[in-house]
């Protein structure tokens, strides 16, 4: 079944204690993004990934990190959470934008509770 | 700055009449405009598209419609059904621009029996 998987599903933290959600979809889509959701604000673009070894800045980077050392895998890292940092998380892939595809498929998501 | 704005949060609708979730923007570069679909607990789900060369596209009961000189688009469910009571986000993107989608702040759709 194609799917994009986020680990875990739910998680509580304290402030400071780093922290990684994981990533993966089994589509071969070179792109993949991170989004945060947030009442009132929508899907915010937090970092994307073109491809392997290529990643950007989105709209909202500040506190975050990511990687991509295999096309599957796009974690996203909080180094030193913080309470502003509580939102729901969605990661998403697509095909490249070459093959006029725009339409993302987004994973489950991950509810994020920094105290 | 909200470039994308959905500015009715909620929309309540009765089973069998038809629902009409609008979406304005502001950038004029924008060409290509989704809507997606999201339950609790799960993440949203494409649901239709339309291309700027377009002003309607049609897949089953749902239609949107795009006014590019007003800048706004709008998805219509008709005949609305219980189960499509979710949220709904409206995205927009560049097609020269790559893949990033700006979303909308959502409408929750609620169809009542």
């Amino acid at each position: 079944e194609a799917q994009v998987t986020q680990n875990p599903r739910y998680l509580i933290t304290v402030t400071g204690k780093k922290l990684t959600v994981t990533c993966s979809q089994n589509m071969n889509h070179e792109y993949m993004s991170w989004y945060r959701q947030d009442p009132g604000l929508g899907l915010r673009q937090i970092y994307y990934s073109m491809n392997v070894e290529v990643t950007d800045k989105g709209d909202v980077p500040e506190g975050y990190k990511v990687s991509r050392k295999e096309k599957r895998n796009f974690p996203l890292i909080l180094e030193s959470p913080s309470p502003n940092q509580t939102s729901l998380y969605f990661c998403a892939s697509s095909v490249d934008r070459n093959i006029l595809s725009y339409e993302q498929y987004f994973g489950p998501g991950t509810r994020l509770t920094v105290t | 700055d909200q470039q994308v704005k959905q500015n009715s949060p909620s929309l309540s609708v009765q089973e069998g009449r038809i629902s009409i979730l609008n979406c304005d923007y502001t950038n004029s570069m924008f060409d290509y405009f989704l809507w997606y679909k999201k339950y609790p607990a799960e993440g949203p789900t494409f649901l239709i598209s339309i291309s700027s060369i377009k002003d309607k596209n049609e897949d089953g009961r749902f239609t949107v419609f795009l006014n590019k000189s007003a800048k706004h688009l709008s998805l219509h469910i008709v005949p609305s059904q219980p189960g499509d009571s979710a949220v709904y986000f409206c995205a927009a993107t560049t097609t020269g621009g790559g893949n990033k989608l700006t979303f909308g702040t959502g409408t929750q759709l609620k169809v009542e029996l």
